[in-house]
């Protein structure tokens, strides 16, 4: 069945050093969304990328939707103890534009400050 | 906006037990989602409604859960009867259209 990958699971960094988390589709999707979860806390949505090669930017956060639409990354600049959490991605059921969402297992960050 | 609204926060009970779990969505968001997180699994997708009407229930476990949306503002989530494995924290999420998803803050289930 469809599979929404994150590598790495699990991330290390000292503060101030740089955070990449990786997400693979099995399937193209339509869009890609990415939440974060803080430890205790529930999952909010960051952002949503469309565009085949899309790069937003939010502050330290650097969203990137690959070219085949089948991957996407997400790079924090700079990290902080604020920055702490689990970061998903999420992609549509079978490249739908509505309804539900299949997420990955997420990468958790801790950052030693 | 007080967002979307679960309760309990926080539910214990033995095993055997029906368990409620009760949501209310942000007004005019037209989809609502239950999901169930935990470690080993994740973030697993149990049941969805669109416009009150469910339209995947293939994520419900077994027969011991069902969930309901009687109207717009109100959706229960209910096991009958709870069984240890289905100790996680479970997640209300709402949407409109195809934007992001806005989470409650979870039931924390613990069934001894």
């Amino acid at each position: 069945g469809q599979q929404v990958m994150q590598i790495p699971q699990y991330q290390h960094v000292q503060e101030g050093e740089d955070f990449t988390t990786y997400c693979n589709s099995s399937t193209t999707l339509s869009n890609i969304q990415w939440y974060k979860q803080r430890p205790g806390g529930h999952p909010v949505f960051l952002i949503q990328l469309v565009k085949s090669g899309e790069v937003k930017k939010q502050k330290r956060l650097t969203f990137q939707f690959g070219e085949a639409k089948k991957n996407s990354s997400l790079h924090i600049t700079a990290t902080q103890t604020t920055d702490v959490g689990t970061y998903f991605c999420a992609g549509p059921y079978y490249g739908g534009s509505q309804g539900n969402l299949i997420f990955g297992k997420g990468t958790k960050l801790s950052v030693k400050p | 906006d007080a967002g979307v609204i679960q309760s309990p926060r926080h539910e214990v009970t033995e095993m055997g037990q029906e368990v409620t779990l009760r949501c209310k969505p942000i007004s005019g968001h037209d989809y609502l989602f239950w999901y169930r997180q935990t470690m080993m699994r994740g973030l697993e997708l149990l049941i969805y409604f669109n416009n009150n009407v469910p339209i995947d229930d293939s994520g419900m476990p077994e027969d011991r859960f069902s969930a309901k949306m009687p109207n717009a503002s109100f959706s229960t989530l209910k096991i009958q009867p709870s069984e240890p494995r289905d100790s996680a924290v479970y997640f209300c999420a709402t949407k409109r259209g195809g934007g992001g998803y806005t989470f409650g803050s979870g039931t924390r289930l613990t069934v001894v």
